[in-house]
């Protein structure tokens, strides 16, 4: 089946460091990857969503220049906290579409970053 | 008006009840939905996915989706204390454009089957 890989699977850093989270598909070609934050107790929302070599799209309120993502190739998607604050600090899961689940969504383990 | 909505419970049932989540959602446009359950910590896995009105069975579980109503729900049978979790109501809107294909969530219900 499908298989996101998603690194680390937690972080602690120091406020105002960067952070780079990756998802790599393992055994398929990730068209889009779609990037949730998730803080405690609340559901999963969509911070961006890139393709395969195309600038990312972000949702209302997410800020482009402090949530770095590349999707440069098929197999690979980062996101990356630049100057991180504590408020930042959250569990943040990458989804995959592309491929051969059942219903076309594969999501890596989910990241989760504590800034101090 | 949140676009996909879930009661945060927490719903309790005793093991072996039948335990019944609902979701509705806001956008008449929508063309699947999806349930996963998320334990504390980890990352969300799907329980099933529906396209058409009616219901779904896997197991001990049956989605229905009433898209006149726009609510879809979830039944679990025999509900055992490893089914206590948070479960998440997922849509997929169908809209133009980078929107195609994004999953919104719903808040989740907390789902706690006691022995």
């Amino acid at each position: 089946g499908a298989v996101v890989s998603q690194h680390p699977s937690w972080v602690i850093c120091k406020s105002g460091t960067s952070v780079k989270i990756e998802c790599r598909s393992l055994d398929f070609q990730a068209t889009t990857m779609f990037w949730y934050r998730q803080f405690p107790k609340q559901s999963l929302m969509l911070m961006a969503t890139s393709n395969e070599g195309s600038k990312a799209t972000y949702e209302q309120g997410v800020e482009k220049d402090k949530f770095l993502i590349n999707h440069a190739s098929l197999t690979l998607s980062t996101l990356t906290v630049t100057s991180a604050h504590p408020e930042d600090s959250s569990f943040y899961i990458c989804s995959a579409r592309g491929g051969h689940s059942a219903n076309g969504y594969t999501f890596g383990s989910g990241t989760r970053l504590t800034v101090v | 008006q949140k676009e996909v909505e879930q009661n945060s419970g927490p719903l309790s049932v005793p093991e072996g009840a039948i335990a019944s989540l609902n979701c509705t959602y806001s956008d008449r446009g929508s063309q699947s939905f999806f349930w996963y359950r998320q334990y504390s910590g980890k990352s969300p896995e799907l329980i099933m996915f529906i396209y058409s009105n009616g219901d779904k069975e896997d197991g001990r579980f049956t989605a229905q989706l009433n898209k006149a109503s726009q609510y879809v729900s979830l039944l679990i049978r025999d509900s055992q204390p490893s089914d206590s979790a948070t479960y998440l109501c997922a849509v997929n809107s169908v809209a133009g454009g980078t929107s195609y294909g994004k999953l919104t969530f719903g808040q989740g219900t907390i789902l706690t089957v006691h022995p």
